[in-house]
């Protein structure tokens, strides 16, 4: 198996510039989170689906995150405008349950860079 | 409430042992173990399950004291690779983990 994958791997933008990350889970799980890494505030889970829905986004810092899952296989974190302090690694993870019992996949991550 | 990790960092000498600890104000369900080289994902390690059980696999192992909210990971022997980060995930409620802070380890030849 591919393992989680996650595109692009490094993103540069612009302030206020729209940035999509996306996430192809592992085929076959059924739960899917996004997470972001920073130093100051470590590994911060953002939201998460089950069966392509999302069940708790109490995590996204503020309305201009969002994030969707229009199918099993596809999944994007989508930052509009994007601010500097939004500059971490944001990685997608996967697994067959919810968090508690489960194990979870994480994909590379994506790298975000905003100046 | 972020689970609270000790040490922070700590350098051992190949051969040596070590242990981390993560600890939680709330009750536990489940406590989930990662390692994070740098520049990479956190690996899965090992899930402990409410029921104080204690796992292992190859040198490293784990314990789960749910009465005192708190898990142990022991690194026994430890070898170059076990170089990296390690963080505690913890299920309080609900369906999420929530990551401690991390220990940083750095195992010297």
């Amino acid at each position: 198996d591919a393992g989680v994958i996650q595109s692009p791997r490094h993103e540069v933008t612009e302030m206020g510039q729209e940035v999509t990350l996306r996430c192809k889970p592992i085929s076959g799980h059924n739960s899917l989170f996004w997470y972001r890494q920073t130093m100051m505030r470590g590994l911060e889970l953002l939201i998460y689906f089950n069966n392509n829905v999302p069940i708790d986004d109490s995590g996204m810092p503020e309305d201009r995150f969002s994030a969707k899952m229009p199918n099993a296989s596809f999944s994007t974190l989508k930052i509009q405008p994007s601010e500097p302090r939004d500059s971490a690694v944001y990685f997608c993870a996967s697994s067959t349950g919810l968090a508690g019992g489960y194990e979870q996949y994480f994909g590379p991550g994506t790298r975000l860079t905003v100046t | 409430q972020q689970p609270v990790q000790s040490p922070q960092a700590v350098i051992l000498r190949e051969g040596e042992d070590a242990v981390i600890n993560c600890s939680s104000s709330k009750a536990l369900y489940s406590v989930h173990w990662y390692r994070q080289k740098h520049g990479e994902a956190p690996v899965f390690l090992m899930i402990l399950l409410k029921g104080g059980e204690q796992k292992g696999h190859d040198k490293i192992s784990a314990s789960f004291n749910e009465k005192k909210q708190q898990s142990s990971l022991y690194l026994t022997a430890s070898q170059l690779s076990y170089s990296g980060t390690y963080f505690c995930g913890l299920n309080n409620a609900g369906n999420m983990l929530t990551f401690g802070g991390g220990t940083r380890l750095m195992v010297k030849p």
